[in-house]
């Protein structure tokens, strides 16, 4: 069974910083990675989508990167402003189902 | 395209009564998921459809829990008799085959 894990569970920045935030998955055979971002009381915003045989995506100040072979994706986010404030989620896509598995989170505070 | 669509956006019941929330995914989208979210178990798959066929239900926790998607345009998620344990909210998303999900907003349910 696939498990995803997000660390830190909350991080605080000034903005202007750079924003690093870590995905880590158990079983490397996944389709692809999907980079989530949740406002409170909201729905989930898709970011980015890294397919399995890419590097890395980008958008915008967003770049994401993905290393099947030990397991890790980073969302970077450069320059961080007040409305970059929100959880990001990543989960990855099983490469024998089409099942999204879930980390638990990184809560993103930016201060003014 | 106005996106994954829920109905009602919140829904307060009362323990015994049955709960029906409604999805209508962005359309040409040939798969929908439904999943649930809640603090201690974060995000959760119950079941997920393709071309409008249930492909995988092993996430829907009990009995009390049905859905259907008689076309593909619409699916439900039925609970009955609802429970405050079911207290939760309760998102649909969509994609294309190996793509990009999207999320709905959700239907916040509170069962007393």
């Amino acid at each position: 069974k696939q498990e995803v894990t997000q660390i830190p569970a909350a991080l605080s920045v000034p903005e202007g910083e750079n924003l690093v935030l870590n995905c880590s998955f158990t079983d490397s055979a996944i389709y692809n990675l999907q980079w989530f971002r949740q406002d409170p009381g909201k729905g989930l915003t898709s970011l980015l989508l890294i397919q399995s045989s890419q590097r890395e995506q980008t958008s915008g100040r967003l770049n994401a990167s993905l290393d099947k072979s030990s397991g890790r994706s980073t969302l970077y986010i450069a320059a961080s402003q007040p409305g970059d404030s929100a959880t990001y989620l990543c989960a990855a896509t099983a490469y024998n189902d089409y099942k999204l598995s879930f980390g638990a989170g990184t809560t993103v505070t930016v201060r003014a | 395209d106005a996106g994954v669509i829920q109905s009602p956006r919140h829904e307060v019941t009362e323990m015994g009564q049955e709960v029906t929330l409604r999805c209508k995914p962005i359309s040409g989208h040939d798969y929908l998921f439904w999943y649930r979210q809640t603090m201690m178990r974060g995000l959760e798959l119950l079941i997920y459809f393709n071309n409008n066929v249930p492909i995988d239900d092993s996430g829907m926790p009990e009995d009390r829990f049905s859905a259907k998607m008689p076309n593909a345009s619409f699916s439900t998620l039925k609970i009955q008799p609802s429970e405050p344990r079911d207290s939760a909210v309760y998102f649909c998303a969509s994609s294309l085959v190996y793509n990009e999900q999207f999320f709905g907003p959700g239907t916040r349910l509170t069962v007393l």
